[in-house]
């Protein structure tokens, strides 16, 4: 079966603290993105990876960064987390060509406060 | 020019009804057109999908109606269940795989 995994179903962090969220995928797939859900605006992209090592910004990237150091890993990096970062946080995957479908983890609720 | 606006908010229908959704969209690179479904607790799950070279596409109780020229496409439920109530994203894509959602449709279907 696969599998998008996300590390924390919840996670509670105070402001300015530095987080971390991390997403792994079993499928080999090149793309990989971060979505921040919240009610009322949908699935808003904030990075994406088409490779190792490449990155892209979303239509939300600002006080986020990402890592992808290998295929199947792409973290979410909160450099000073604040409250209007309170979120739900979902990871997906797909391959690169074909325009296919994209899987999503089951999703971070990260509260700071 | 990225945006996909989604229609309505919010659904109420009765089991056995029919659920429409609409989604409209302006970039015309847009090459592929899914619906994702979210149960609580979830993170959404391709539905059904579709290439603005078809204009109909059905799966059991789910069809997508494309129309290029209008630049919409919607999601039609027949006969829709109690087990149906989850909130549906219409999305669109560009030709590397970056998917941009509309802002969700909370679906609840009444017994």
């Amino acid at each position: 079966d696969v599998k998008v995994t996300q590390s924390s179903r919840y996670l509670v962090k105070r402001t300015g603290e530095k987080v971390f969220l991390e997403c792994v995928q079993d499928m080999d797939h090149e793309n990989m993105f971060w979505y921040r859900q919240d009610p009322g605006l949908g699935l808003r992209l904030i990075y994406f990876s088409y490779d190792v090592k490449m990155k892209e910004k979303g239509d939300i990237p600002e006080g986020y960064s990402v890592s992808r150091e290998k295929k199947e890993r792409f973290s979410l990096i909160l450099e000073s987390a604040s409250t209007n970062q309170t979120s739900m946080y979902l990871c997906a995957s797909s391959r690169r060509q074909g325009r296919g479908e994209a899987f999503f983890g089951q999703g971070t609720r990260l509260t700071v406060v | 020019q990225q945006q996909v606006k989604q229609s309505p908010q919010s659904l109420i229908v009765q089991k056995g009804g029919i659920s429409i959704i609409n989604c409209a969209y302006e970039n015309t690179a847009f090459d592929y057109f899914p619906w994702y479904q979210q149960f609580p607790g979830k993170g959404p799950a391709l539905l059904i999908a579709i290439r603005p070279d078809v204009s109909e596409k059905k799966e059991g109780r789910f069809t997508i109606s494309f129309n290029k020229s209008a630049k919409q496409f919607s999601l039609h439920i027949m006969d829709s269940q109690p087990g149906d109530s989850a909130t549906y994203f219409c999305a669109a894509s560009l030709s590397q795989g970056n998917l941009i959602f509309g802002k969700g449709t909370k679906l609840s279907v009444k017994p």
